[in-house]
């Protein structure tokens, strides 16, 4: 068990540019989840998926966010033309379905958009 | 809806000195209770859960936490804190979604 990776770690991009983070969660876990964390805030719910399928999306979550998890491994989170607004720390997690509740979460990836 | 409000931003407590992390939440369904810890530079950790059953529940690290359903509290407490205990805690609640509190950050001094 290699726990909840994300990729990468730090992104620094210029407003207006795109970005891509992947996380690989825990093999066996079929839920998967993004958060963004801002400083001095706790985690904000994005998204999540159980297998490939995307069962919930916040209303935080723009236009120019989009996430995928086509073989419902791996999952990417791709923000478009990136603002100043979008630096934050992204946070995968993932757990297994019917758990009662327990959430793993990687290291997060930290965007700042300059 | 559920949500979770975390009353203290900040407390500083001196080493080996007891610590309680107030969590308070609101949720019209049943919902399971959590304690996360964020150390440094590293990504959030079960801390305890309460599912059901005794309102004591106890943790990794010495902590435990204590639910209040009167109260709609699930307060965190050690009673001897030591300075690796330095860290940022979340209380979340799991209804049909995952809440988290906007955090607490611990300071142990020596």
């Amino acid at each position: 068990d290699t726990g909840v990776s994300q990729d990468p770690r730090h992104k620094i991009t210029k407003r207006g540019q795109n970005v891509t983070f992947r996380c690989d969660p825990i093999s066996e876990h079929n839920r998967l989840y993004w958060y963004r964390q801002t400083l001095g805030q706790g985690p904000e719910f994005l998204t999540y998926f159980q297998n490939e399928a995307q069962l919930e999306k916040s209303r935080l979550l723009s236009d120019r966010f989009s996430a995928e998890r086509p073989k419902g491994s791996f999952s990417t989170l791709e923000i478009q033309r990136t603002e100043q607004g979008d630096s934050a720390m992204y946070l995968c997690a993932s757990s297994r379905q019917g758990d009662t509740g327990e959430l793993f979460f990687g290291e997060g990836s930290r965007l700042t958009v300059l | 809806a559920q949500s979770v409000t975390q009353l203290d931003s900040q407390v500083p407590v001196f080493e080996e000195a007891p610590v309680e992390l107030r969590c308070n939440y609101s949720s019209s369904v049943s919902v399971y209770l959590f304690w996360y810890v964020q150390y440094p530079n590293q990504g959030l950790q079960l801390l305890l859960k309460y599912l059901s059953g005794s309102t004591l529940v106890k943790g990794i690290n010495g902590f435990e936490a204590e639910f209040n359903k009167s109260q709609t509290s699930f307060h965190l407490r050690k009673p001897s804190v030591h300075i690796s205990d330095t860290a940022e805690y979340f209380c979340a609640v799991f209804g049909n979604q995952f809440y988290f509190g906007t955090g607490t950050s611990l300071t142990v001094i020596p």
